[in-house]
């Protein structure tokens, strides 16, 4: 089954606000990292965590490896941010194979 | 930031024809792999490459697939012959070395198979 549930599948945010996405995880995983994929489709690369928090801009995501999830707060969205947004996880039991979830659609509204 | 480009964009082919999709990797990169993403559905692995082998590839990863670097040029994904349902998104990725870091992504090569 299914090793990375993310959610939800898409969202929809004014301008200002902010929301979470999250990502639950049927086993144990080593690391996990968030992507964007704007619209001409280039994945953007935003955080690679083995544990804790990391923040960037209005940008901020957090793993527990034990708890076995990971999420990825957005304040203040901007129109920018659109786009779809992923989590990838290293599953403890491969050293090369990243595992994806189904992506969020966020579409930031003026 | 790093870039990792990939040619085509995109690529229309006939079943049973073979086909190479290339990747320019991120230049000191060591590790490449190749992800396919069917529409509406998640992205998969398929292969990873390092000093020239295989280091680990998935049951998606059919016998028709092959990966080779040559000489440091393009990491080149071939499928020879082609089926229908090879018809995706082919993403490249490079990392600095494997575990343990970022994957940077390429934009894409959209192959529809007819």
């Amino acid at each position: 089954g299914d090793q990375v549930e993310q959610s939800p599948s898409a969202l929809s945010l004014h301008e200002g606000t902010g929301s979470a996405l999250r990502c639950n995880f049927t086993t144990t995983m080593r690391a996990v990292q968030w992507f964007r994929k704007n619209s001409r489709g280039s994945l953007i690369n935003l955080f690679y965590l083995a544990s804790g928090t990391k923040e960037n801009g209005r940008l901020k995501s957090a793993f527990d490896s034990k708890e076995r999830y990971s999420t990825l707060h957005i304040r203040d969205a901007q129109l920018e941010d659109s786009g779809t947004y992923f989590c990838a996880a290293e599953a403890g039991d491969s050293n090369y194979q990243l595992i994806w979830g189904s992506g969020t659609k966020l579409i930031i509204k003026p | 930031g790093p870039k990792v480009l990939q040619i085509p964009s995109h690529q229309i082919i006939d079943m049973g024809q073979m086909v190479t999709l290339n990747c320019d990797p991120v230049s000191n990169h060591l590790y490449f792999y190749w992800y396919k993403q069917i529409l509406g559905q998640q992205m998969e692995f398929l292969v990873n490459f390092y000093n020239g082998k295989v280091m680990e590839k998935s049951k998606l990863f059919k016998d028709q697939f092959s990966v080779e670097r040559p000489d440091g040029s393009y990491f080149t994904l071939k499928i020879q012959p082609t089926a229908l349902e090879d018809s995706a998104v082919y993403f490249c990725a490079s990392s600095l070395a494997g575990q343990g870091n970022t994957l940077y992504f390429g934009e894409g090569s959209r192959l529809i198979v007819v």
